[in-house]
């Protein structure tokens, strides 16, 4: 069955250097995003992602945070300058379809430690 | 605004036993999406329901099932006969038509054996 996959799978970073979390989306799927989820709290819509720009996207996500899609298949979230709040999981998802009754097929995130 | 409120940080019940969590929804927009996504210890996030605003049928699939009433913006998820496996973070989420779904803070459940 195909699925979302991200890398790494956990990553340390110190104060203030930037970080590129990677996404391979389902390959048929048209749509991306990535949420937040700070430890033991909701998980936060960050950003969506369509047809190379980005379609809607949170309070959150301001100027730290770029998304992009390097080549056909992977799908990266940079956050320059991280601070120790940034520490969370990071999930990114697909779907084939924008349509909010489409299901969002979520990878199995990243965790980012500052430190 | 749009919000998910799940009002139960935890539960714990003992194998075998039904267990209910609660999700009560906030939103203008008459067309909307609700979500339940499970969350095991390893940490991905496990689509489990879909259900839009026009459809008020209660749903089943086997041990599990959710009952919606707009009439209380209610969409609660309720676990029969629960197993130690079912241990996780549950999380009901709504969507109003954008791209951003919404999520409530999670109900922990803890399964005992």
């Amino acid at each position: 069955e195909p699925e979302v996959t991200q890398t790494p799978s956990h990553q340390v970073t110190q104060m203030g250097q930037e970080v590129i979390l990677r996404c391979v989306p389902i390959s048929n799927h048209l749509y991306f995003y990535w949420y937040r989820q700070i430890l033991g709290q909701k998980v936060e819509f960050l950003v969506s992602f369509y047809n190379n720009e980005i379609s809607e996207k949170s309070e959150i996500f301001d100027d730290q945070f770029s998304v992009e899609r390097p080549d056909g298949s992977n799908f990266t979230l940079k956050i320059r300058s991280t601070k120790l709040e940034d520490s969370a999981m990071y999930f990114c998802a697909s779907s084939y379809s924008g349509r909010p009754d489409n299901e969002q097929f979520f990878g199995p995130g990243t965790r980012l430690t500052v430190l | 605004a749009q919000k998910v409120t799940q009002a139960q940080t935890e539960i714990s019940v003992v194998e075998k036993e039904d267990v209910t969590l609660d999700c009560v929804y906030e939103t203008r927009d008459t067309t909307y999406y609700l979500f339940w996504y499970k969350q095991p210890p390893s940490g991905e996030l496990v689509f489990l329901i879909r259900r839009n605003s026009f459809d008020e049928q209660n749903e089943i699939s086997g041990r599990y099932s959710w009952n919606f009433q707009k009439s209380t913006s209610s969409f609660n998820f309720t676990i029969t006969a629960s197993q130690v496996v079912d241990s996780a973070v549950y999380f009901c989420a709504l969507n109003t038509g954008g791209f951003k779904t919404i999520f409530g803070a999670g109900t922990r459940l803890f399964v005992k054996a």
